[in-house]
């Protein structure tokens, strides 16, 4: 069974610094989905990585996937107060039809 | 419609109580997936329908848990003789692909919060 764990689980950070969200999992998986999530609100995708080495950006969020180590990592550059939420790495398992999701990283940028 | 629509938004029930959870998914949509999203934790996998064809039901927690789609769009998780352990907010999430969720992008409903006193 696909298991997926992130780090850190709680973040505190400062406006206009940058730092890195983890995201391991155990088994093969190709394809790998960052979701965001606001306080009361469902998941809003934001990333979908696709293949090993893939790298995507929006804005100040970048994501990557290297499906040798089975690790992506969410880059955060430069935060802002807008970015403070609950951020979901998410896998999936060849042999389900789920999507396995990490225990998610509640992220605050403080001024 | 526009969007994934789940209701209600908020329901709460007397330990014991029925109860039933509707989830509206985006038109067209073959592949519809509930989740169980306790307090601060990630989402956890309960069932996957293709179509009305229920075709993984292995995350249902139950045999209190039960899930439909009779006409391949409109889904409904209904939770027998609720507990306490229960309450979480219900996701559902649908996908335009026949296949996995894993192949297409997966779009999410608010969800309903379930309280259980």
């Amino acid at each position: 069974e696909l298991k997926v764990e992130q780090n850190p689980l709680f973040l505190s950070m400062q406006e206009g610094k940058n730092y890195t969200i983890y995201c391991n999992y155990s088994t093969t998986s190709d394809r790998l989905y960052w979701y965001r999530q606001d306080p009361g609100k469902s998941l809003e995708s934001l990333f979908v990585l696709l293949s090993n080495g893939a790298v995507k950006q929006e804005g100040r969020l970048m994501a990557s996937l290297d499906t040798k180590a089975r690790l992506s990592t969410l880059h955060i550059t430069a935060a802002v107060h807008d970015l403070s939420a609950t951020y979901f790495c998410a896998g999936g398992d060849y042999n389900n039809n789920d999507m396995r999701f990490g225990a998610g990283t509640r992220l605050t940028v403080k001024p | 419609g526009a969007g994934v629509s789940q209701s209600p938004r908020y329901k709460v029930a007397k330990r014991g109580q029925d109860v039933a959870l509707r989830c509206d998914p985006i038109s067209g949509h073959v592949s519809l997936f509930w989740y169980q999203q306790a307090l601060g934790q990630g989402p956890e996998f309960l069932t996957y329908f293709q179509n009305e064809a229920q075709l993984d039901k292995s995350g249902l927690p139950s045999d209190r848990f039960f899930a439909e789609r009779p006409e391949g769009s409109v889904s409904t998780l209904k939770i027998q003789r609720t507990q306490q352990e229960d309450s979480a907010v219900y996701l559902c999430a649908s996908t335009s692909g026949r296949t996995t969720v894993m192949n297409t992008e997966a779009f999410f409903g608010q969800g309903t919060r379930l309280t259980v006193v």
